[in-house]
């Protein structure tokens, strides 16, 4: 199955918490996960990434958590930030040269 | 280094009218990407290359033809525009599958 299914559609949350997405694919044979960052008008960029082997990296607030054998992953932004407002997609990349992405979290985070 | 740059911004077309999308980049890479972006829908593989004179299908490459003649340049054709590719159009090139850098996008209308 060449999907990746992302939840929620969109969040908002308070400026300070915490901003959980969630993302779940079937293909065992992906084998690197980035997630990239949109703002409004702009091209997505990439934000964090990750390989199967590593259940947790950390960037800063952005952490991306690994679980292989529930075949899922989740971006978490502590402390979040009016800033922090975009979409964000996550994605994985497959035995093939090219990326399979989520459907997109639109993320809202209010003063 | 201007990174991926893309060529128009803005276009309208009539139904039937074509044009060409230009993608160029200049970090050397080998891998050059079309997606486009609809609302809910996430991004989507349309063409792809990984080198010069080479190019693959995506995942919806109807409508759509590529050429990459040069190492920098990615083209995106619509012979005969439908309502349907009314979205915006991002183009992406990587040295490494899963970093890929976009660029501003074109956003299409077919009337």
């Amino acid at each position: 199955q060449q999907q990746v299914k992302q939840s929620p559609q969109s969040l908002i949350v308070q400026k300070g918490g915490i901003s959980i997405i969630n993302c779940a694919y079937e293909n065992t044979a992906f084998d690197y996960f980035p997630w990239y960052q949109q703002f409004p008008g702009k091209g997505p960029a990439l934000l964090i990434a990750i390989r199967p082997d590593v259940s947790e990296k950390k960037e800063g607030r952005f952490t991306i958590s690994f679980n292989k054998s529930a075949k899922q992953f989740s971006l978490h932004i502590m402390d979040s930030q009016p800033g922090d407002s975009a979409t964000y997609f996550c994605a994985a990349r497959g035995d093939t040269d090219k990326l399979i992405f989520g459907t997109g979290t639109r993320l809202q985070v209010f003063p | 280094n201007a990174g991926v740059t893309q060529t128009p911004k803005f276009r309208v077309l009539k139904t039937g009218q074509s044009m060409t999308l230009l993608c160029a980049q200049d970090m050397n890479h080998e891998y050059m990407y079309w997606y486009r972006q609809d609302p809910g829908m996430g991004l989507r593989l349309i063409h792809y290359s990984v080198g010069e004179g080479t190019t693959a299908k995506g995942e919806v490459p109807d409508g759509y033809n590529v050429s990459r003649l040069k190492k920098q340049n990615f083209l995106l054709g619509l012979e005969s525009a439908a309502p349907s590719q009314t979205s915006v159009y991002f183009c992406a090139s990587s040295a490494r599958v899963h970093e890929q850098y976009f660029g501003p996008g074109t956003r299409l209308t077919v009337t």
